[in-house]
């Protein structure tokens, strides 16, 4: 079955100190993944995603993720935490080859930072 | 900005009434989906609907129905409400139904529903 995890509900960073966000994905064809954040009372914007090609994807705001295969995994990185990072962060991955084209989301991953 | 656009934004119902809410796609996009969201969860496909017709349809039940107008525009109805509605509905637009459309999908900035 398809699905999508995020292992971490909570993750507590200094600003100025490196994050990663862990997703990882089952899905049995090739994947189309996008991070999405979203602040509190806020929708959903895009970060970044990957359809193919280089593994390493650079996104809006300083983000970055790597797709890797071998592990089925996306994680979001990004080297220096700003305060305005503290959000909700939301794996997801594109589902159907044809007819209905859907995303499925992790359960999200909430971001506290610390000055 | 996505150029999705969602109304109302806010609203609080009683239990057992009906709601209505409406998605305005972005210029060009002849496809929209639901996703509701519930509090501390992830988004969870409700349906789609492409060219005025249902298009796919995630494990909701039937109380929730929709429309799509002429002009792509999108209608989420929910008949009968539960407390459990309670949640954020997001509309996402998009051009077409296939892999590719994953590559021209926005969402808007959703509706909170509060049932009572």
């Amino acid at each position: 079955a398809q699905s999508v995890t995020q292992p971490d509900i909570h993750i507590t960073v200094s600003e100025g100190a490196s994050l990663e966000l862990r997703c990882n994905y089952s899905y049995g064809a090739t994947p189309y993944l996008f991070w999405y954040v979203q602040s509190p009372g806020q929708g959903l914007q895009l970060l970044l995603k990957y359809f193919s090609g280089d593994t390493l994807v650079q996104g809006i705001k300083g983000f970055e993720a790597e797709f890797k295969r071998s592990q089925s995994s996306f994680n979001l990185r990004k080297p220096s935490v700003h305060w305005s990072d503290a959000a909700e962060y939301f794996c997801a991955v594109g589902a159907g080859t044809s007819g209905t084209y859907k995303y499925i989301f992790g359960t999200g991953t909430r971001l506290k930072v610390l000055a | 900005e996505t150029g999705v656009t969602q109304s109302p934004t806010h609203l609080i119902k009683t239990r057992g009434q009906q709601v209505t809410l409406r998605c305005s796609s972005q210029s060009g996009h002849n496809t929209v989906s639901w996703y509701q969201q519930a509090l501390g969860q992830g988004p969870q496909f409700i349906f789609q609907y492409y060219r005025e017709e249902e298009n796919g349809r995630g494990n909701f039940p039937p109380r929730f129905s929709g429309l799509q107008f002429p002009n792509y525009s999108s209608e989420l109805n929910v008949n009968a409400l539960e407390l459990d509605d309670s949640a954020l509905y997001l509309c996402a637009s998009s051009l077409g139904t296939g892999r590719l459309a994953g590559n021209t999908i926005y969402f808007g900035e959703g509706s909170w529903l509060t049932v009572v």
